[in-house]
């Protein structure tokens, strides 16, 4: 299974955008890059996903390197209720059954300060 | 207003007691997932299942059991073999396709365990 490194911590002001990195450099072709976030004390939320391209949604934009070694998950204008802390997830294939399974980190603890 | 319901949010036993966490689901999604959170962690899989009248074991499966009757259902019962059963428990779900879809997630039950 393909292993993602995120910084502990960040911290980003509130209306900038916040920029937040992920290494994979064990993925394989056929593996989605997830990035989910959890508010405190509540259940993870999905944010986006990609293969290779760069994907933009309605919550954020998702940068995939050409070599799919990194990529960085970006909040274009944060606000304070973006607090949380953020996964990135290589999710992996469980051949006998298809399923989605997630290995979650750590994760990175972003901090939107006034 | 479709999602995911898990009762109740706050839960306390006393040791040696089994407790059965409640995971209810109307997105009509074939899988459905348990989690457990620690402190400062990130989640852990329990259990998953695909279909109904089918599951299987997670990364840390002792302790804990699972029944997947009814496909809007997935109740989890932590048994008095759990060694450490005070967490944060997930309940989630996902469509089951081609290797793509996110998972979405309850609001989560906090155990204590005394």
């Amino acid at each position: 299974d393909a292993k993602t490194t995120q910084p502990p911590s960040m911290d980003c002001a509130e209306g900038r955008a916040a920029n937040l990195p992920c290494n994979h450099s064990t993925i394989s072709g056929n593996e989605y890059v997830y990035w989910y976030r959890q508010i405190h004390s509540q259940g993870p939320q999905y944010i986006i996903h990609g293969l290779k391209n760069n994907e933009t949604n309605e919550m954020a934009s998702l940068i995939i390197t050409e070599d799919r070694k990194s990529s960085t998950l970006i909040l274009p204008h944060a606000t304070l209720r973006d607090t949380a802390v953020y996964y990135c997830i290589v999710r992996p294939r469980d051949r006998s059954y298809n399923t989605d399974k997630l290995i979650f980190g750590t994760g990175t603890r972003l901090q939107v300060f006034p | 207003d479709g999602g995911i319901t898990q009762s109740p949010k706050y839960l306390f036993r006393k040791e040696g007691q089994n407790v059965t966490l409640s995971c209810e689901q109307n997105l009509n999604h074939d899988a459905m997932y348990w989690y457990r959170q620690d402190p400062g962690q990130g989640l852990r899989l329990i259990y998953y299942s695909q279909i109904v009248n089918d599951f299987q074991k997670g990364d840390i499966a002792e302790g804990y059991s699972v029944s997947r009757e009814k496909k809007e259902s997935f109740p989890l019962t932590v048994t008095s073999a759990q060694k450490n059963p005070t967490a944060f428990y997930l309940c989630a779900s996902s469509i089951v396709t081609s290797g793509r879809g996110e998972q979405y997630f309850g609001p989560g039950t906090r155990l204590t365990v005394t």
